[in-house]
């Protein structure tokens, strides 16, 4: 059964780095059929893209977001990870990572998300 | 930019009604287009791809129409599980990106 399980910093100072990792079980992030990607949700806000990677490693990032961000896949580890730099408050949300599949380029399945917020 | 606007952004309705939610692109999608659910706690759910197909264990009382700039989900008789938020979602083809409407709140 597939699972996507966030983790990581819940509380990041102002100016600092943000940094999540996807843990990815009962699919292989080297399937020939999906790829992977980072979204958030800021507290009474909107869905965002932020980050998308391709199973060989090409990347994508959200305009908006693009000069921060990185997303990146440890293979070994089976799952994908996720930084963003020079946070500010605006950068409170609910992160989830998702997987898309290369037949649609939808976001198929999703983690459950985890809270980040930016505060000193 | 492709910017979609959903409305109606609040939908007070009961179980058993219908409902139809909106959204609207500032230019043609094609039927590049998705519907999500949202519910409090839980993993967000593709329902709808492609304007109108159902993805894996949607129920049918869901259904996605339009094409171009105007769609619609509508849920034929609402269930207690279907109060949530609503989310459109378009991509372009390439380079990949992906953009999201406002959402739609069904509440009771």
């Amino acid at each position: 059964q597939l699972q996507l399980r966030e983790s990581g910093s819940g509380l990041v100072k102002p100016s600092q780095t943000l940094s999540l990792t996807c843990a990815v079980s009962g699919d292989s992030v080297s399937s020939g059929e999906y790829s992977w990607s980072w979204l958030r949700q800021p507290p009474g806000g909107a869905l965002e893209w932020i980050a998308y990677i391709y199973r060989t490693g090409t990347t994508y990032y959200s305009p908006s977001l693009q000069t921060r961000v990185s997303i990146s896949l440890d293979k070994a580890k089976n799952q994908f990870s996720l930084e963003l730099t020079s946070v500010t408050a605006a950068d409170t949300a609910v992160y989830y990572c998702a997987r898309v599949s290369e037949d649609t380029y939808y976001f198929d399945f999703w983690g459950q998300g985890t809270l980040v917020t930016v505060s000193s | 930019e492709i910017v979609l606007t959903q409305s109606p952004a609040t939908l007070s309705l009961s179980s058993g009604e219908r409902a139809t939610l909106s959204c609207r692109a500032s230019q043609s999608v094609d039927s590049y287009l998705a519907w999500y659910q949202l519910r409090p706690g839980q993993a967000p759910r593709l329902l709808i791809y492609d304007a109108s197909k159902r993805a894996t264990g949607t129920p049918a009382r869901f259904s996605g129409s339009g094409s171009g700039t105007d769609f619609t989900l509508t849920i034929s008789s609402l269930e207690p599980g279907d109060f949530a938020v609503y989310y459109c979602q378009q991509r372009t083809s390439w380079p990949p990106m992906w953009t999201f409407g406002g959402g739609t709140r069904v509440e009771i």
